[in-house]
């Protein structure tokens, strides 16, 4: 099976802008996570989709949001984008239907730059 | 307050010497516990998970952990350590039941190996 996969790679974006991020979960997996990794905060969960629905997020400003279409596949965007937003975006994947954390696989990730 | 600690934020050993990391959590209930590597640039790789059952767990490349209630404390231990171990390795828990999918993990201990 193929992992997680996570598009682009690399983003160098400036202040202001917005930015979209991509996410394939493992196939068959319905739950798609997504975490923040930065220098000083560590690794932080922003939110989880299941099924299309958020259904549970992470403390971070309402700048940040998500989505996830019927295949599963996840997007999260950051509007009007800050220095400190500078991280890399992990995507994790679980099968999500059981009510309580599953195995989590994650992607490499999205280096992302606010220049 | 949820928590995860990893009192270690930096290891060195000698290439074929023990390892242990360690690993205490403070949350309401017994959580789900999991080690994560992940090597420079890349994402997370899942070492072993705990869920319930035997609370000695093995997992992949050699690593086992420990589940100790009374202590908190979800340690890491490989026997014999390889150069390619080098990398930071992360704890996490998540919620054994609600919650869903939001891993609360530790600040990382980074493994330096010697030759």
């Amino acid at each position: 099976k193929a992992g997680v996969t996570q598009t682009p790679r690399y983003l160098i974006k400036t202040r202001g802008q917005q930015v979209t991020l991509s996410c394939s979960p493992i196939s068959g997996h319905r739950s798609v996570s997504w975490y923040q990794q930065t220098p000083g905060q560590g690794l932080q969960f922003l939110f989880e989709y299941f099924s299309e629905t958020q259904r549970n997020k992470g403390n971070f400003p309402g700048r940040f949001s998500g989505r996830q279409f019927s295949n599963s596949r996840s997007e999260m965007n950051v509007s009007t984008l800050e220095l400190g937003d500078s991280a890399l975006y992990l995507c994790a994947s679980s099968l999500g239907g059981s009510g309580r954390t599953d195995t989590q696989y994650f992607g490499p990730g999205t280096r992302l730059t606010v220049l | 307050a949820q928590s995860v600690t990893q009192p270690d934020i930096h290891i060195t050993v000698s290439e074929g010497a023990s390892l242990e990391l360690r690993c205490n959590y403070s949350y309401g209930a017994t959580p789900y516990l999991f080690w994560y590597v992940q090597s420079p640039g890349q994402g997370l790789q899942l070492l072993l998970k705990y869920f319930s059952g035997d609370t000695l767990v093995q997992g992949i490349k050699g690593f086992e952990a420990e589940f100790k209630r009374s202590q908190s404390s979800f340690n890491l231990r490989k026997p014999s350590v390889h150069w390619s171990d080098a990398a930071e390795y992360f704890c996490a828990v998540g919620p054994s039941s609600g919650g869903y999918n939001k891993l609360i993990f530790g600040a990382g201990t980074r493994l330096a190996v010697h030759p």
